[in-house]
């Protein structure tokens, strides 16, 4: 069965600190990569996406940078973090058919202080 | 742009109760809708998935139903139980995609006492 690992569970990081937060996928292959941020007021907003190792598109323009070294590894980083980077951070994962289910891990709360 | 409502916000219902959510979105050119469970400081946990060309999808107490034409889809939950609470949200999949540019609702926030 497919799973997905999330970490850390939470994060406080001061303001100008670098992040780096990392998800993996553990059985399927090329899998679709997605990372989200939740925000209170303002639901869940894609902010990068991976249909395969080396592919990220970007949904918004911001802070946050994503890679994706391996097929089932995809990081989200920061050279500097702004205080508006706090939220709940969420990676996620489909099969490549755009039909099937979205499957979330388990978020990484980050504090910027 | 695609917009997702979801009301009501909060719902605090007691323990057997029936009820429904609801989820409306402002462009009907959809590929799917979904229906995702959260509980507090967890990720989300997709509960049904109803393609464009279905009416509705069931998972045991669970009911969603989708009414494209006017932009609209309810998740029915019969007989309540305390285990139920959570956050739930909608998502909509645009039919014209690459990747999952899914657009979230806010979610409602429900609350079965027991």
């Amino acid at each position: 069965s497919q799973t997905i690992h999330q970490w850390p569970a939470t994060l406080v990081q001061p303001v100008g600190s670098p992040l780096s937060l990392e998800c993996t996928v553990e059985g399927t292959s090329n899998p679709n990569l997605y990372w989200y941020r939740q925000a209170a007021g303002r639901g869940l907003q894609l902010l990068f996406y991976s249909v395969g190792i080396g592919q990220i598109s970007s949904e918004v323009p911001q802070n946050l940078s994503a890679s994706r070294p391996q097929d089932r590894q995809f990081i989200l980083s920061s050279k500097k973090l702004l205080l508006s980077d706090s939220g709940f951070y969420l990676c996620a994962w489909s099969v490549s058919r755009r039909d099937e289910k979205l499957f979330f891990g388990s978020g990484t709360q980050l504090s910027v202080l | 742009k695609q917009e997702v409502t979801q009301i009501p916000a909060a719902l605090s219902v007691p323990e057997g109760e029936n009820l429904v959510l609801n989820c409306s979105f402002t462009d009907s050119a959809i590929y799917n809708l979904q229906w995702f469970r959260q509980d507090p400081g967890k990720g989300l946990t997709s509960l049904l998935l109803i393609q464009s060309s279905q009416r509705e999808q069931t998972s045991g107490r669970l009911n969603a139903s989708l009414d494209k034409s006017s932009g609209r889809s309810t998740l029915y939950i019969a007989a309540s139980q305390p285990g139920d609470s959570a956050t739930y949200l909608c998502a909509v999949r645009p039919r014209e995609t690459s990747g999952s540019r899914l657009t979230f609702g806010e979610g409602t926030q429900l609350t079965v006492n027991p």
